[in-house]
């Protein structure tokens, strides 16, 4: 079974950084490209960030552009998402998800609010 | 870039079908798409594959309730025997070489 699990959310003042954490297991994880999506209160999905297999190549919404850094350690069979330069408009629960070309799971997600 | 298009909202009464649709942009109607359930409080999940062909590959579990079509730029997902459990909101999504893009979904209600 395919497991995503998301850690790492929580409360930041604007202009804060978080780091978001995603393990995967039931799949051969260096396999996959990853992507983080994230979905504002009341509002639709977006997608943030996406990584290749091997970490050759990066993917940025504008967004999150040189504010966001995606990674991953294959060695750990994790996802990161750090966040920087924190704003309120980046509130949202965070999705890391498994991609095929298009996303075919989904983690829980975890909720990341920017707040003073 | 491409653009998917979604009616905001949709209705169906209990055991009937209903056809969800999604519109490419211009110039990208050959793209695939995938169509994502999101059940109230909970994270999305993974439906289906749909090709501009009309063939499509659902995901593990997915009920065959659950059935892909195209036509030109619009991919549909059509759900048979509406249960109660697929009042939801439904996203399509595609990519491009470097990004990637969803539908502003379409919260279904089962009257």
């Amino acid at each position: 079974e395919v497991q995503l699990v998301e850690s790492g959310g929580g409360l930041v003042q604007p202009g804060g950084s978080l780091r978001l954490s995603c393990v995967a297991s039931g799949i051969t994880f260096s396999s996959y490209a990853m992507s983080w999506v994230r979905q504002a209160p009341g509002k639709g999905l977006e997608w943030v960030s996406g990584i290749s297999s091997s970490s050759g190549s990066t993917f940025y919404a504008d967004s999150v552009k040189g504010r966001f850094t995606i990674s991953r350690d294959n060695s750990k069979n994790t996802l990161y998402l750090q966040m920087n330069s924190l704003r309120a408009d980046d509130t949202a629960v965070y999705y890391c998800a498994k991609r095929s070309g298009y996303i075919d799971y989904w983690g829980q997600g975890t909720l990341v609010t920017v707040s003073s | 870039q491409p653009v998917l298009t979604q009616s905001s909202s949709a209705s169906a009464s209990l055991g009937s079908s209903v056809k969800l649709t999604c519109t490419l942009s211009s110039g990208h109607s050959s793209y695939i798409i995938a169509w994502h359930q999101q059940q109230p409080g909970k994270a999305p999940r993974y439906l289906l594959k749909l090709e501009g062909s009309g063939s499509y590959n659902r995901g593990s579990g997915v009920p065959e309730r659950f059935s892909g079509s195209s036509s030109g730029a619009d991919r549909y997902l059509t759900i048979s025997n509406l249960q109660s459990e697929d009042e939801a909101d439904y996203y399509c999504e595609t990519w491009d070489s470097d990004s990637w893009v969803f539908g502003g979904g379409t919260k279904l209600t089962v009257l």
